[in-house]
C-alpha cells in the first residue's frame, strides 16, 4: 500500500521567516495531495491541495509544489505569523483511501 | 449545514466494554471513513465506505466494526475495548471523486482504562 513520509517532525521559525515541510509518497497511482492544518484540540482542516496534473499551486502566503517523478511534494509558508503555529499534515489520495504523514509541529516565535 | 458531526466528544471506557461512536454528515457525500490519531503517528485509516451498504478495511481495522445503512450515517463500533484503543477518533466524508478533500468531524477522545 501507499506510504507517506513527512519531515521534519518539528519546526521552529521566527515570525516573518519562511517554513518548508516536505513529504514523499510511494505509490505512483496517488493523484491528489492535500495539506491539513490542525490546531490543538481541533479537527484537521484543509489549507491547500494539489492535483497530480499540476506542479505548483499558490494561495496567498501558502504554496505547494509537486514532483511526480520523484514522488515528493512540499508545503511552503512565507511571512509566517504566530497564528500559523499548529500541526500540519500532508496526505495522498489513492483511489478510495487517504494516507497521512505523521505530522509537523510548526512553532512560530514572535 | 452542519457538515460532519461526531458524538460523543469524550468517552471513558473500562477494558472489555463495548460502545459505538456516531458519525453523521449532511453533505450527501458518498465516501465516509474513520481514522485514529495517536501522537507522532498522524491519522491512520480504520475502516471506510464508498456508499450505503459497502464498507472495507483500512490500515488498522482490528477490534473495530462498521456498517453503512444510509448515506448519512457511519457508526464505528468497538467490540471489546482495550487500552491500546485509547486515541482520538475522527470521522471524515468525501464527495466521491478521486481528487476532492476530506471533511473531518470534531473528533472523539476515547480513554480505555
Amino acid at each position: 500500500g501507499e506510504n507517506v513520509e513527512q519531515h521534519p517532525s518539528t519546526l521552529s521559525v521566527q515570525e516573518g521567516d519562511s517554513a518548508v515541510i516536505k513529504c514523499t509518497y510511494s505509490d505512483s497511482a496517488s493523484n491528489y495531495f492535500p495539506w491539513y492544518k490542525q490546531e490543538l484540540g481541533k479537527r484537521p482542516q484543509l489549507i491547500i491541495d494539489i492535483r497530480s496534473n499540476v506542479g505548483e499551486k499558490k494561495d496567498q502566503r501558502i504554496a505547494v509544489t509537486l514532483n511526480k517523478t520523484a514522488k515528493h511534494f512540499s508545503l511552503h509558508i512565507t511571512e509566517t505569523q504566530p497564528e500559523d503555529s499548529a500541526v500540519y499534515f500532508c496526505a495522498s489520495r489513492n483511489f478510495n483511501k487517504f494516507y497521512f504523514g505523521s505530522g509537523t509541529k510548526l512553532n512560530v516565535k514572535p | 449545514n452542519a457538515g460532519v458531526t461526531q458524538t460523543p466528544k469524550f468517552q471513558v471506557l473500562k477494558t472489555g466494554q463495548s460502545m459505538t461512536l456516531q458519525c453523521a454528515q449532511d453533505m450527501n457525500h458518498e465516501y465516509m471513513s474513520w481514522y485514529r490519531q495517536d501522537p507522532g503517528m498522524g491519522l491512520r485509516l480504520i475502516h471506510y465506505s464508498v456508499g450505503a451498504g459497502i464498507t472495507d478495511q483500512g490500515e488498522v481495522p482490528n477490534g473495530y466494526n462498521v456498517s453503512r445503512s444510509t448515506t448519512e450515517d457511519f457508526p464505528l463500533r468497538l467490540l471489546s475495548a482495550a487500552p491500546s484503543q485509547t486515541s482520538v477518533y475522527f470521522c471524515a466524508s468525501t464527495l466521491g471523486a478521486q481528487n476532492t478533500e476530506a471533511f473531518f468531524g470534531q473528533g472523539t477522545r476515547l480513554t480505555v482504562v
